[in-house]
């Protein structure tokens, strides 16, 4: 069975702190691994990722995927109160168009 | 319009009435989805649509819920004799194909089933 599995489950940290944010998977025909950012309803999309090795950066946020070990991490450096939200880890197979997420990952950031 | 919306934002009903969920996708998006957020959990994906056709119908919890979508826009979610266990956020998101893997999120409805 197909399944996308996050770690940890929630995270307190201070401002200005580095988190990384785990998420490993189990697909058939993997085509890409998304991440995305939850702050109150709709998820808004952050990276996606289809090689291996190559990093994904967007300001303080950065992403890697290893199609070998399956497994993907979102690294959040220098940490703002903005950053509080469920960051949620998807994937998805070729063929089928199923987008299968993890539970995400709450993170809250204290100021 | 500039992003995907869905109506209504919340809904509380009674245990056994029918309940209609609306989603209205980016313009010129083909490819639209239905998923359902339970409180604390991950998204569940329900089903996806290429134009008005739905392929795959086998992420529908039970046969109490229906999705169509018509003129290759907006889309319905019914959920007939609603349960208590069907209380969560049913989000909406549209892609421009079925393969385009960016998704836009509609804000989502809260279903609230007493």
């Amino acid at each position: 069975e197909d399944k996308v599995v996050q770690s940890p489950l929630s995270l307190v940290v201070h401002e200005g702190d580095t988190v990384t944010l785990n998420c490993s998977y189990e697909v058939t025909n993997f085509r890409s691994l998304l991440w995305y950012k939850q702050e109150k309803k709709a998820p808004t999309f952050l990276f996606m990722l289809t090689s291996s090795g190559i990093e994904k950066k967007s300001g303080r946020l950065s992403s890697i995927l290893d199609k070998k070990e399956l497994f993907s991490i979102l690294n959040i450096t220098a940490t703002q109160t903005g950053d509080s939200a469920i960051y949620l880890c998807a994937v998805r197979n070729t063929g089928g168009f199923k987008t299968i997420f993890g539970a995400g990952t709450r993170l809250f950031v204290k100021a | 319009g500039a992003g995907v919306s869905q109506s209504p934002s919340n809904k509380v009903t009674e245990k056994g009435k029918d309940v209609e969920l609306r989603c209205d996708p980016i313009s010129g998006h083909t490819a639209l989805y239905w998923y359902r957020q339970s409180l604390g959990q991950g998204l569940e994906f329900l089903i996806y649509f290429q134009g008005n056709s739905a392929p795959d119908k086998s992420g529908l919890p039970s046969d109490r819920f229906s999705a169509e979508r018509t003129g290759g826009s907006v889309s319905t979610l019914t959920i007939q004799r609603t349960q208590q266990e069907d209380s969560a956020v049913y989000l909406c998101a549209s892609s421009l194909t079925l393969g385009t893997d960016t998704q836009y999120f509609g804000p989502g409805t809260r279903l609230t089933v007493l």
